[in-house]
C-alpha cells in the first residue's frame, strides 16, 4: 500500500514569513492532492498535481510535484493567520475510472500575528 | 454550488446504540467514500461505493456498514458504537479526472 510521509509534523511561523511543507511517497504517485482542514471541520481542496514537474499556484500557495512523481511540496508566501490549520497531502491510487485517496499524517500550521 | 453535504454536523449516541450518518452529493459523481478520522490522525478509508458496488477496506470492522440507495445518497451505519468509534466521519464524492470533494464531516461522540 502507498505510504505518505509529511514533514514537518507541526510548524509555527510569524505572520509574513514564508514556509514549506513536504510530502514524500514510497511509490510513484498517480496523482497528489493537497487539502486544508480547520479543526473539527471537513477537508477543503487546495490543489491536484498529476504530471511530473507540475507546479500550480492559487493566491499565495504554490504546490509542486517532482519529476519522479514521488515528492511534493506546498509553499506559502507571506503567511497570514488565515493560513493556519492542518495541511494534508493525499495520494491517488487510481486509474482512468476512479481511485482512492490515502493521506499523510498532516502538518499543523500555526501563524502568529 | 455542487457539493457534498453531511448531516448532522454533530452526533451524540449512547454506547451500543445503533447510529446512522448521512451524506448526499449534487456532483453526480459515481463514487462515494467514507473516511474515519480520529483526533490528530490522518483520515482512514473505511469503504467506498462505485455506483452500487460496495468495496470494503480489509481492516474495516464489521460494526461499520454502508448503504447507497441512489447516486446522490450514502449512509454510514454503526451497529453497536463503542467508545473507540468516537471520531470525525468524512464523506467524499469522486469520479475519474474530477478529483475528490469532501463534506464538512460529522463529529460522533459516544457516551
Amino acid at each position: 500500500s502507498q505510504e505518505l510521509e509529511q514533514s514537518p509534523q507541526s510548524l509555527i511561523v510569524q505572520e509574513g514569513k514564508n514556509l514549506t511543507i513536504n510530502c514524500t511517497s514510497s511509490k510513484t504517485l498517480y496523482g497528489l492532492y493537497w487539502y486544508k482542514q480547520k479543526y473539527g471541520e471537513g477537508l477543503i481542496f487546495l490543489m491536484m498535481l498529476q504530471k511530473g514537474g507540475e507546479e500550480k499556484s492559487h493566491e499565495k500557495i504554490t504546490a509542486k510535484l517532482d519529476e519522479k512523481k514521488q515528492q511534493s511540496s506546498l509553499h506559502i508566501t507571506a503567511s497570514q493567520p488565515s493560513h493556519a490549520g492542518i495541511y494534508l497531502c493525499g495520494a491517488d491510487s487510481g486509474g482512468t475510472s476512479y481511485g482512492k485517496l490515502t493521506f499523510g499524517q498532516g502538518t499543523i500550521l500555526t501563524v502568529h500575528p | 454550488d455542487a457539493m457534498v453535504i453531511q448531516n448532522p454536523r454533530y452526533q451524540v449516541t449512547q454506547f451500543g446504540k445503533p447510529v446512522t450518518l448521512s451524506c448526499s452529493q449534487t456532483l453526480n459523481h459515481n463514487v462515494m467514500y467514507w473516511y474515519q478520522q480520529k483526533s490528530s490522525q490522518a483520515p482512514k478509508l473505511l469503504f467506498h461505493y462505485y455506483d452500487k458496488d460496495f468495496n470494503n477496506e480489509a481492516d474495516t470492522p464489521d460494526n461499520f456498514q454502508s448503504r447507497r440507495p441512489n447516486t446522490s445518497f450514502c449512509f454510514l451505519d454503526i451497529r453497536s458504537p463503542g467508545l473507540g468509534d468516537a471520531a470525525m466521519y468524512l464523506c467524499a464524492a469522486g469520479q475519474g479526472g474530477y478529483g475528490y470533494t469532501f463534506g464538512s464531516g460529522t463529529r460522533l461522540t459516544v457516551v
